[in-house]
């Protein structure tokens, strides 16, 4: 079956650092692959979508690679500052029941220390 | 525009009762879904609809039912509630069906259920 790892649960960094959050996922190859953020109470927010032939995508400080080889993506925030503190949720499209849809990760959840 | 709105916000249920959940949006978005978040889980797609008057099931349909009233609204049933129910749903809303186009998806802000 499809199967989605996000490396830790919890990743606390110092503020100024950059943050890298891993997403793994096996037994299917996704066409594309979604980063959203999630903050407590609150619904997802999408933050960037890569393609399965583009190997990296950037927004302001957020950057995110999709290595289909090692079937991998990582999410970086470089200069994290507090209000980068959230869970940050992977979601590739995966295909399922004769149709396509997002597989969401658990999440890790990022504190970004002052 | 407020987006992807959903009612009500927090819900208590005894197992056996029934209720309906909303959803609408004002986006005039063609795909509509229907998720639910539990500790440890993440989030699951319970049911989603592709376009107005087409509804299909998701990873975790049972127990549930869902309408799709119009192009804005959604809604997600439960007949006989259970405890294994409580969680917080998510209604989100695309332009178009996710393999048609590299949509992202705008989420509500979530209902909090809880079956006693």
């Amino acid at each position: 079956s499809q199967k989605i790892e996000q490396n830790s649960e919890a990743l606390n960094i110092q503020e100024g650092k950059t943050a890298t959050l891993t997403c793994n996922y096996t037994n299917y190859s996704p066409a594309y692959l979604q980063w959203y953020r999630q903050d407590p109470g609150r619904g997802p927010v999408f933050l960037l979508l890569i393609r399965e032939n583009e190997k990296e995508k950037r927004k302001e400080r957020l950057k995110v690679t999709f290595d289909t080889t090692l079937k991998q993506s990582l999410f970086h925030i470089t200069a994290s500052q507090p209000a980068d503190s959230a869970t940050y949720l992977c979601a590739p499209l995966g295909s399922g029941a004769g149709s396509y849809q997002l597989t969401f990760g658990k999440g890790t959840k990022l504190s970004v220390i002052p | 525009n407020a987006g992807v709105t959903q009612t009500p916000k927090f819900q208590v249920l005894k197992t056996g009762q029934s209720m309906t959940l909303q959803c609408a949006q004002d986006m005039n978005h063609n795909s509509m879904y229907w998720y639910r978040q539990d500790p440890g889980m993440g989030l699951r797609l319970i049911y989603y609809s592709a376009s107005e008057g087409t509804t299909d099931k998701g990873e975790v349909p049972n127990g549930y039912n869902v309408s799709r009233l119009n192009k804005r609204e959604f809604s997600l049933r439960l007949e006989s509630a259970a405890p294994s129910q409580t969680s917080v749903y998510f209604c989100a809303s695309s332009e178009a069906e996710l393999i048609l186009s590299y949509n992202e998806q705008f989420f509500g802000p979530g209902t909090r259920l809880t079956v006693l």
